[in-house]
């Protein structure tokens, strides 16, 4: 069974501070995404990577970086927290053939106050 | 116009009926296509894929219908813990992995 773990399930940080959230899947996928969740909003995706070092915008990158530097492991990093970034944050994982399904993480809930 | 559209609901429906969601799709070119439950403050799971012939699992029953752009989900026999909202998710394209959410349909099932 694949497993898509975040580090975090609650996280509060203060405006300004840099936030890093880390997510490690074990099934060898080779895609990786961070998406956020917000009630209105659905699913927006931030960041994706189909390989190591490699990453691509999404639809809401403005805010966000993200690191891969090893296949497993895929980091969403907040520059400087702003509190617009409070939200439920979700990693997921897929092969990368077509009508392979994502396999979510378990979420963050981040709040910047 | 969204990319992924859902009617939104809510749905609520007595234990035993039959409920039925669809999704619409604007982009032609998607390949893949999904069904995921999500329960209250936890993460989306994937109920089904949803093939070109139609697929059934128990008492879920999914279909696309390329032609008009939608995909549906049919339930029978609801159970109470049917309750969830329930998102269509299509990918495809350029790059097979990167997949749209619908805003998801939800859905309480009441005894």
């Amino acid at each position: 069974d694949v497993k898509v773990t975040q580090s975090s399930r609650y996280l509060v940080k203060r405006t300004g501070e840099k936030v890093f959230l880390e997510c490690v899947q074990d099934m060898d996928h080779e895609n990786m995404f961070w998406y956020r969740q917000d009630p209105g909003l659905g699913l927006r995706l931030i960041y994706f990577s189909y390989d190591v070092k490699m990453k691509e915008k999404g639809d809401i990158p403005e805010g966000y970086s993200v690191s891969r530097e090893k296949k497993e492991r895929f980091s969403l990093i907040l520059e400087s927290a702003s509190t617009n970034q409070t939200s439920m944050y979700l990693c997921a994982s897929s092969l990368v053939q077509p009508n392979s399904p994502l396999h979510f993480g378990n979420g963050t809930r981040l709040t910047v106050t | 116009r969204k990319e992924v559209e859902q009617d939104p609901g809510p749905f609520n429906v007595p234990e035993g009926a039959t409920v039925a969601f669809n999704c619409t799709y604007s982009n032609s070119a998607s390949q893949s296509f999904f069904w995921y439950r999500q329960d209250c403050r936890k993460e989306p799971k994937l109920l089904m894929s949803v093939y070109s012939s139609g697929n059934e699992d128990g008492r879920f029953t999914a279909q696309l219908n390329r032609a008009s752009q939608y995909i549906s989900l049919l339930i029978r026999d609801s159970k109470l813990s049917d309750s969830a909202t329930y998102l269509c998710v299509v990918a495809g394209g350029t790059n097979a992995g990167k997949s749209t959410f619908g805003d998801g349909t939800t859905l309480t099932v009441k005894p």
